[in-house]
């Protein structure tokens, strides 16, 4: 399909681990977004990417966390040293980057389990 | 971006339309408001946007008020796949500056 795709759907990680979460966004968008949600909680900003780089990280919850998109395209967050409090699912969504009329299309995210 | 107020939880009939309201007090001239929903294990779904006038497409109707400090989004005709929860969100487009601040958004569903 056409749209943003994440992989893997699901991760189960011990604890210590690195993950590396994988997301393909739609062809010809540019601004590709991470945000992390917790069980029955809202969405978290991690990380903006505008091509390959990233005008905003405030979102990262710690060095442990790091990401970057490559070719203007697919984007990777890692985590290492996986911590209990790191399960969540993980989002991505992408946008043209127009600056007018953008609206983000989001994938169906990574659950990460750490055990 | 500017802070949204949303009721946490609404019901609302099938067949009904739903009104879901947002204050955004503090919105700014040139900020859009933007509501997106999300189904239970789904990501995020754009429904729509504006500025100041009011907007509508097939999913939804927007109703910005004039002084722009609240609005509404309108589903006409709800069904039960409408439940969900629903973000009202105000960000400025500029380029360079994108990200979507989401808060805890109105969780509403849809009784039969």
């Amino acid at each position: 399909g056409a749209g943003v795709s994440q992989s893997p759907s699901n991760k189960v990680t011990e604890k210590g681990k690195d993950v590396e979460l994988r997301c393909d966004p739609i062809s010809g968008h540019t601004a590709l977004y991470w945000y992390r949600q917790s069980l029955g909680q809202g969405l978290e900003f991690l990380i903006y990417f505008q091509g390959n780089s990233a005008p905003d990280k405030s979102g990262l919850p710690s060095d442990r966390f790091s990401a970057e998109r490559t070719g203007g395209s697919v984007s990777t967050l890692t985590i290492q040293r996986t911590q209990q409090e790191d399960s969540a699912v993980y989002l991505c969504a992408s946008s043209l980057s127009s600056g007018m009329n953008t609206e983000a299309f989001f994938g169906q995210g990574t659950r990460l389990t750490v055990v | 971006d500017a802070k949204t107020t949303q009721p946490p939880s609404m019901d609302c009939a099938e067949g009904r339309a739903a009104n879901l309201p947002c204050n955004h007090s503090t919105i700014s001239g040139n900020e859009y408001v933007y509501w997106y929903r999300q189904i239970h294990s789904q990501g995020p779904q754009y429904i729509i946007h504006g500025l100041k006038n009011n907007e509508t497409n097939e999913m939804a109707s927007l109703i910005i008020t004039e002084d722009r400090k609240s609005s509404t989004l309108i589903l006409p005709h709800a069904t039960l796949r409408d439940t969900a929860v629903y973000y009202c969100i105000v960000r400025v487009l500029n380029f360079g500056n994108e990200k979507l601040t989401f808060g805890t958004g109105t969780r509403l569903t849809i009784i039969p």
